[in-house]
Order: structure tokens, then sequence, then C-alpha cells
């Protein structure tokens, strides 16, 4: 099945600097979306990429997908501490399958 | 609608009891997904359905394991003689074919002393 590595594992930023996770397959992928997950929450749908070197923005987060469909980033410009969480990318078609994710923490 | 909900929020089993969870979809949702997550770790896949039927079993699952919908709407999984190693916060979600997204219950946390 579709496997994706992200990193990093882990990133602290002070608030107001930029974040950006990267998501990683060894195949191509036929989509990927990305979700977002608060301390004690539950994982939130954020964006689904599907074409080639697609870029969506939302607000100040920018959802990458390589030309080469085996590549996704998220980078978030001038992090808030509402942006605190981990933030998962999952490519699958029937089904999705959950990359380690990124943690974020940010110090105010 | 109130999104995906999942009962109950906790579950505390002593290991080798059977423990049952349930799952209320998003009513027009078509597709109701499982997954379990520990600590640190992304979601893992369990089974889907569509409608009332089961799709896909992870392979990685045991036997203990077993999920039904049986009238497309709510779901019910179903872990036989627990074990430690089956504590994890168990997630459902539901989606729409070709819709974007899954939209995730709360999920049941399971702690098996």
């Amino acid at each position: 099945g579709q496997q994706v590595m992200q990193i990093p594992q882990y990133q602290h930023v002070q608030e107001g600097e930029d974040f950006t996770t990267y998501c990683n397959s060894s195949t191509t992928l036929s989509n990927i979306q990305w979700y977002k997950q608060r301390p004690g929450g539950h994982p939130v749908f954020l964006i689904q990429l599907v074409k080639s070197g697609e870029v969506k923005k939302q607000k100040r987060l920018t959802f990458q997908f390589g030309e080469a469909k085996k590549n996704s980033s998220l980078h978030i410009t001038a992090t808030q501490t509402t942006d605190v969480g981990t933030y998962f990318c999952a490519p699958g078609a029937q089904k999705l399958v959950f990359g380690q994710g990124t943690r974020l923490t940010i110090n105010p | 609608d109130t999104g995906v909900s999942q009962n109950p929020r906790h579950k505390i089993t002593k290991r080798g009891q059977n423990v049952t969870f349930r799952c209320d979809p998003i009513s027009e949702h078509n597709r109701l997904y499982w997954y379990r997550q520990t600590l640190g770790q992304g979601p893992e896949f369990l089974t889907y359905f569509q409608n009332e039927a089961q799709l896909e079993k992870s392979r990685l699952l045991s036997d203990r394991f077993s999920a039904e919908r049986p009238k497309g709407s709510f779901s019910t999984l179903e872990i036989q003689r627990t074990e430690q190693g089956d504590s994890a916060m168990y997630l459902c979600a539901s989606s729409l074919v070709g819709g974007l997204g899954y939209t995730f219950g709360s999920g049941t946390r399971l702690t098996v002393v």
C-alpha cells in the first residue's frame, strides 16, 4: 500500500516564524489529503491535492503537490498559537494511509 | 447534523474482556472508516464500509477484531479477549464517495488494565 514519510517529526518555532512540513513517498500518489489534529483532539480535514504541481492556499497555509506526485508540502506563514497541533499527510484512493505527522509547538 | 458521534468516549476494561464501540456517521455519508491511534502516531487503518458492505480489513488486524454496519448507518467495532496492546484511541470517520475529506468523530479511548 501507499506509505509516506513526514519530516520533520517535531518542529518548535517562535510565534511569527514560518513552518514547513514535508511528505515523501517512493511511489506516485493519486492524491493526497492534509489533516490537522490539535492536542487532545481528532484529525480535521484541511485540503485535498490531486493534480501534479498543484498549489492551494488557505489564508496563511500553502499546500503543494510535487510535479512527480511523489511529495507534498504544507507551509505556514507567520505562525500563530492557534496553529499548534500535529499535521498529517494522507494519500489514498479508497482509504487514507496516514503518515506519522509533524508535531508543531509554538513559543508565544 | 451533529457530525460523527462515537460512544463511549472512554472505556476501561480488564484484560480478557470483550468491548464494543459504536459510531454514528454523518447521515448522508455512505463510507465509514475505523482507525486506531496510539500516542505520537498517525491514525492506523483498521477497516471500512461502503453502505453496509465491509470492503477492506487491515491485514494487521487480529481475528479478535470485528466490525459491522448492519443497515448502512451506524457501525460497531468489537474487540474480543482484549489485551493490553489494544489500549489506544479508536477513531471513526465518514465520507461521501467522491467527496472531499473524512469527518472524524472524537474517538473512544480504550484502556486495558
